[in-house]
């Protein structure tokens, strides 16, 4: 079974902190992904990697960034947090075109 | 750009009602499509996916999607639902010309009475 985790499930951080989610794949997948849930807004692409060290600009990329040092994993930066940035964040994993695999997601409070 | 429209935040229903989710995409050309849902506390999941051929997807736990391309819909549909399926539903649509990036409808909160 495809396993992604994340590295934490609940995470509270104030307004200015430098905040780092970190994902992890299991399944040697090219693709990785960041979204971003809330309510009524379903999921919404933050960044993307399809290689080590590349990355891509998702719809709503202002705000992070994101680093691909290693194939199994894609850390996701929020350089100075805002309390618009509380949310469910969610890793995905694929190999492009089929399927995401996702983690459990980090919930993120930045007070 | 690809969007994907779903059509009720909410359903409530009661157990062994028939359900159907509508999921509309704005993409004109070749797509591939998808069925999340996501339990309370539990990861997003694929239900089914369309890729090509029979536009009659069946998936896990008795769930089916159609795909009527000429109006760009693939609503999600089970004919007797259980106290169990309460979770939200998410349809995805990704497309090669839009890079393979999957793009979300808002999601429907299913709330099965038992």
């Amino acid at each position: 079974d495809v396993k992604v985790t994340q590295s934490s499930r609940y995470l509270v951080k104030r307004t200015g902190e430098k905040v780092f989610l970190e994902c992890v794949q299991d399944m040697d997948h090219e693709n990785m992904f960041w979204y971003r849930q809330d309510p009524g807004l379903g999921l919404r692409l933050i960044y993307f990697s399809y290689d080590v060290k590349m990355k891509e600009k998702g719809d709503i990329p202002e705000g992070y960034s994101v680093s691909r040092e290693k194939k199994e994993r894609f850390s996701l930066i929020l350089e100075s947090a805002s309390t618009n940035q509380t949310s469910m964040y969610l890793c995905a994993s694929s190999s492009s075109p089929h399927e995401q695999y996702f983690g459990p997601g980090t919930r993120l409070t930045v007070t | 750009a690809q969007s994907v429209s779903q059509h009720n935040h909410h359903v409530i229903l009661s157990e062994a009602a028939s359900l159907e989710l509508g999921c509309n995409y704005s993409y004109g050309g070749t797509v591939n499509l998808f069925w999340y849902v996501q339990y309370p506390g539990q990861h997003l999941q694929l239900l089914l996916k369309y890729f090509s051929g029979d536009p009659l997807v069946k998936g896990i736990k008795g769930f089916e999607a159609e795909f009527i391309k000429s109006k760009f819909s693939f609503n999600l549909r089970k004919p007797s639902v259980q106290w169990s399926d309460t979770a939200e539903y998410f349809c995805a649509v990704n497309s090669k010309a839009a890079g393979n990036k999957l793009t979300f409808g808002g999601g429907t909160r299913v709330l099965v009475k038992p």
